[in-house]
């Protein structure tokens, strides 16, 4: 079975320019995670969905960030404009029914973004 | 919300030497502790977790203790081996509630 795709994993812009990150979790998941994992740091929420619904977005920049879950299944991860600091690893992750009852979250390769 | 502390940041150990990482957790609700291993430029990867209804738990060369009165929780690697070798993320969440990461502990496993 495969596991959580993310595309691309390398993207390289400049300043002030659009990029956005797609997520396809594992078939059956209904909970998806972005997450945002800087150089030497430990993964910090941006988004969780529960199916379509966005149930914890309080750490994403909405100035900036968007994200949608259209039907349940994959999702886009948007950034316009980009600024210098957005450079980082973005994560993707999907579990069967959150944290709680299944445990394990299974995260893509990630997205690593250079801003310059 | 809830905060993770994880300590040492970096970590070298001989080969065959123990290995231990120490979370502490500030949301005395928090009921579930797993911990992650990342090798270099690759995904994170469940390798144990932890309820809160227990205190220890053991898979192989691996094992986790928790201390719910002190808050605090830790991974135990013994007889590591080089390719123990990679950033290990303890993390914490309670309910249906987010998963909060640490920022990592870097193990290096020397031959």
């Amino acid at each position: 079975e495969a596991g959580v795709v993310q595309s691309p994993r390398y993207k390289i812009i400049e300043k002030k320019q659009p990029v956005a990150f797609w997520c396809n979790p594992i078939s059956g998941h209904n909970t998806l995670y972005w997450y945002l994992q800087n150089l030497g740091q430990g993964p910090e929420l941006l988004i969780r969905y529960e199916n379509e619904e966005a149930v914890d977005d309080s750490q994403l920049p909405k100035d900036r960030f968007s994200a949608e879950r259209l039907k349940g299944v994959d999702s886009t991860l948007k950034i316009q404009p980009a600024e210098l600091g957005d450079s980082a690893v973005y994560l993707c992750a999907s579990s069967q029914y959150g944290t709680s009852v299944t445990g394990e979250l299974f995260f893509g390769e990630g997205s690593r973004l250079t801003v310059l | 919300g809830e905060n993770v502390e994880q300590h040492p940041s970096t970590l070298s150990v001989q080969e065959g030497d123990s290995a231990v990482i120490k979370c502490t957790y500030s949301d005395s609700a928090s009921n579930y502790f797993p911990w992650y291993k990342q090798e270099l430029g690759k995904r994170p990867q469940l390798i144990i977790d932890i309820r809160s209804n227990v205190g220890e738990k053991k898979d192989q060369r691996i094992a986790v203790t928790l201390n719910k009165t002190a808050k605090h929780f830790s991974l135990h690697i013994t007889e590591t081996q080089p390719e123990d070798s990679a950033v290990y993320f303890c993390a914490a969440s309670k309910g249906y509630s987010t998963l909060t990461f640490g920022k990592g502990t870097m193990l290096l496993v020397s031959p």
